[in-house]
């Protein structure tokens, strides 16, 4: 099992660009969920998944897209990059068991 | 609203012990968790703990937990130079959300 595969794990970016972030996870798991991580703030939830076809908000979603069409995959949209949206993004996916998360290795993002 | 609060750094020698401490504010978090993230990694789950209960042995591993004053503490015995990463402690909420502190930095020095 892979886990939790993020891509791409450095991305540098001008302001007002869009991309997306992807986000696969083949443990089967129906919860997923994207975090950011800025230094001395912890990790932020942006917005999470219970599930194909069902997405919501987390704390800090504005500026960022979501859908989950499948199981596996939940991309991270960006839509018009801002220099407050460089960060490292974290996806994470959990099994039914509550607030264990399986965390990718990050994705380092850069608005210039 | 959650907000949990941790130290942000912690300077500890090669085979002392390590004490992370963390308060929370939700008192109707059912699970407290232990994570850990080493350099250029994601976060990785140490352990955790249902509110249930005081106290968790894992290995190197306790987790204290004070439901009264909302506090929970995680000991390393016999810190390892393997053992300096981020720790963050992190509580759920009713809808299964997890609320992370910033993380404390433990340096593990010779």
């Amino acid at each position: 099992n892979a886990g939790v595969t993020q891509t791409p794990k450095f991305q540098v970016l001008k302001t007002g660009q869009s991309m997306t972030l992807q986000c696969a996870q083949d443990m089967n798991h129906e919860y997923m969920s994207w975090y950011r991580q800025d230094p001395g703030m912890g990790l932020r939830l942006i917005h999470y998944s219970v599930g194909a076809g069902i997405t919501d908000q987390g704390e800090v979603p504005n500026g960022y897209n979501v859908s989950r069409s499948t199981t596996e995959d939940f991309p991270l949209r960006l839509l018009s990059a801002a220099p407050s949206q460089t960060s490292v993004y974290f996806c994470a996916s959990q099994p039914r068991t509550p607030g264990v998360l399986f965390f990718g290795e990050g994705s380092r993002l850069t608005v210039l | 609203g959650e907000d949990v609060e941790q130290s942000l750094f912690l300077s500890v020698r090669e085979g002392d012990s390590s004490v992370i401490n963390c308060t929370y504010t939700d008192s109707s978090s059912t699970y407290l968790y232990w994570y850990k993230q080493e350099p250029g990694a994601g976060l990785q789950l140490l352990t955790y703990i249902f509110s249930n209960m005081d106290m968790k042995q894992d290995q190197r591993l306790t987790v204290l937990l004070n439901k009264k004053d909302k506090h929970l503490s995680l000991r390393i015995a016999d810190t390892q130079t393997g053992d300096s990463a981020i720790y963050f402690c992190a509580e759920i909420s009713n809808d299964y959300k997890l609320s992370f502190g910033a993380g404390t930095t433990v340096t593990v020095r010779a």
